[in-house]
């Protein structure tokens, strides 16, 4: 089975902090996503990597940025945390390659005061 | 048009009941998809995938009807533990992305 592990299932930062969200897979997949999930909006995507050192923004990039020193893990990080960005993050990944389902971590509930 | 687009619910519908959810597509190209099961408060698993024009799997049969570009997800013999958020799922024709669905509540009651 695929096991995508994120830091973290609660977090609560101040206003202005800079936030590290964690994100490791063990099946040696190459792509690997950043969403958030906020009532009445589904998924939005913030950031994907399809390889190590890689990233593309998704559909919502601006105040956040990622880090993918290493296939397996996958970082996100909030540069000046606001409180707009309180939401359910989740990390996925998936093998390279069309068609592939996305497999999720438990998702960090964040909270920015 | 959204890219996807699924009914909200909720969907109220007793034990036993056979429950249908439809979801509509813009992409005309799409030829496979997936649904998702989303528990209150937890991540989304994957229920189903499909790559032609349907998939049965136990209770839960999910058909692609490109002509009208919609996808369905029929429920047989509803349990309580069906009740969940079903998100309809689909590649996106850009990079190895999934472009999902906002999802439809479904609550099954005794």
């Amino acid at each position: 089975d695929v096991k995508v592990t994120q830091s973290s299932r609660y977090l609560v930062k101040r206003t202005g902090e800079k936030v590290f969200l964690e994100c490791v897979q063990d099946m040696d997949h190459e792509n690997m996503f950043w969403y958030r999930q906020d009532p009445g909006l589904g998924l939005r995507l913030i950031y994907f990597s399809y390889d190590v050192k890689m990233k593309e923004k998704g559909d919502i990039p601006e105040g956040y940025s990622v880090s993918r020193e290493k296939k397996e893990r996958f970082s996100l990080i909030l540069e000046s945390a606001s409180t707009n960005q309180t939401s359910m993050y989740l990390c996925a990944s998936t093998l390279r390659g069309g068609n592939q389902p996305q497999h999720f971590g438990d998702g960090t509930r964040l909270s920015i005061l | 048009r959204k890219e996807v687009e699924q009914d909200p619910g909720p969907f109220n519908v007793p034990e036993g009941a056979t429950v249908a959810f439809n979801c509509t597509y813009s992409n005309s190209a799409s030829q496979s998809f997936f649904w998702y099961r989303q528990d209150c408060r937890k991540e989304p698993k994957l229920l189903m995938s499909v790559y032609s024009s349907g998939n049965e799997d136990g209770r839960f049969t999910a058909q692609l009807n490109r002509a009208s570009q919609y996808i369905s997800l029929l429920i047989r013999d509803s349990k309580l533990s069906d009740s969940a958020t079903y998100l309809c799922v689909l590649p996106n024709t850009g990079f190895q992305k999934l472009v999902f669905g906002t999802g439809t509540r479904l609550l099954v009651s005794p």
